[in-house]
């Protein structure tokens, strides 16, 4: 069974700092990766996503994430955050071979500070 | 524009009320979810479907029911609702078939209360 773990609760970080979301995941078989962001009182929406090709995605806003295959993490980046960044983050997985059903992490929460 | 929409945005219910959570997508997707969002715990799938009529158990069934009998609108059901069932709803929908069904996309969610 597959299963998502985002190591940190909460990220406190200062306004124009860079900021690291940690994901890492288990999988036996072929997986796609996903991040969402959750800006408060919403719905989540897609940041980002790897499905092949190139280890390094770019998404929204600014934020990208690295594939790491051996390691099996797909952390998030983003070189100076804004206090627009303030929101939840989600780290996903779906199975190549999933009828559709993602899993979910626990969600880290990035709280920018002026 | 892509677009889920959500019945109510806030909910207040007593215990043993019977509650509906209404769902609507815009997309013509096959796929629709429902999921309840609680602090420190992520999004646990409750239940989805894959077309009209279809459903499918997800991790955390117990206390619900779902009814698909359009292809646009996904409905959640609590029989009785019970106080362990404060939590936020979101409702998401994706496309189907294979490897195309990537990403869901998300209503803004309902946040039920049972007291």
């Amino acid at each position: 069974a597959q299963s998502v773990t985002q190591l940190d609760s909460q990220v406190p970080v200062f306004e124009e700092a860079p900021v690291e979301l940690r994901c890492n995941y288990s999988s036996s078989v072929s997986v796609y990766l996903f991040w969402y962001v959750q800006y408060p009182n919403q719905g989540l929406q897609l940041l980002l996503k790897y499905l092949s090709g190139s280890t390094l995605v770019k998404g929204i806003n600014g934020f990208e994430a690295e594939f790491n295959k051996s390691q099996t993490s797909f952390h998030l980046r983003k070189p100076s955050v804004h206090i627009s960044d303030t929101a939840e983050y989600f780290c996903a997985v779906r199975k190549y071979s999933s009828a559709s059903k993602i899993i979910f992490g626990s969600g880290t929460r990035l709280s920018i500070r002026p | 524009d892509v677009k889920v929409t959500q019945s109510s945005r806030y909910l207040v219910k007593r215990t043993g009320e019977k509650v509906f959570l209404e769902c609507v997508q815009d997309m013509d997707h096959e796929n629709m979810f429902w999921y309840r969002q609680d602090p420190g715990l992520g999004l646990r799938l409750i239940y989805f479907s894959y077309d009209v009529k279809m459903k499918e158990k997800g991790d955390i069934p117990e206390g619900y029911s779902v009814s698909r009998e359009k292809k646009e609108r996904f409905s959640l059901i609590l029989e009785s609702a019970s106080t362990n069932q404060t939590s936020m709803y979101l409702c998401a929908s994706s496309s189907g078939g294979g490897t195309t069904s990537y990403e869901q996309y998300f209503g803004p969610g309902t946040r039920l209360t049972v007291t």
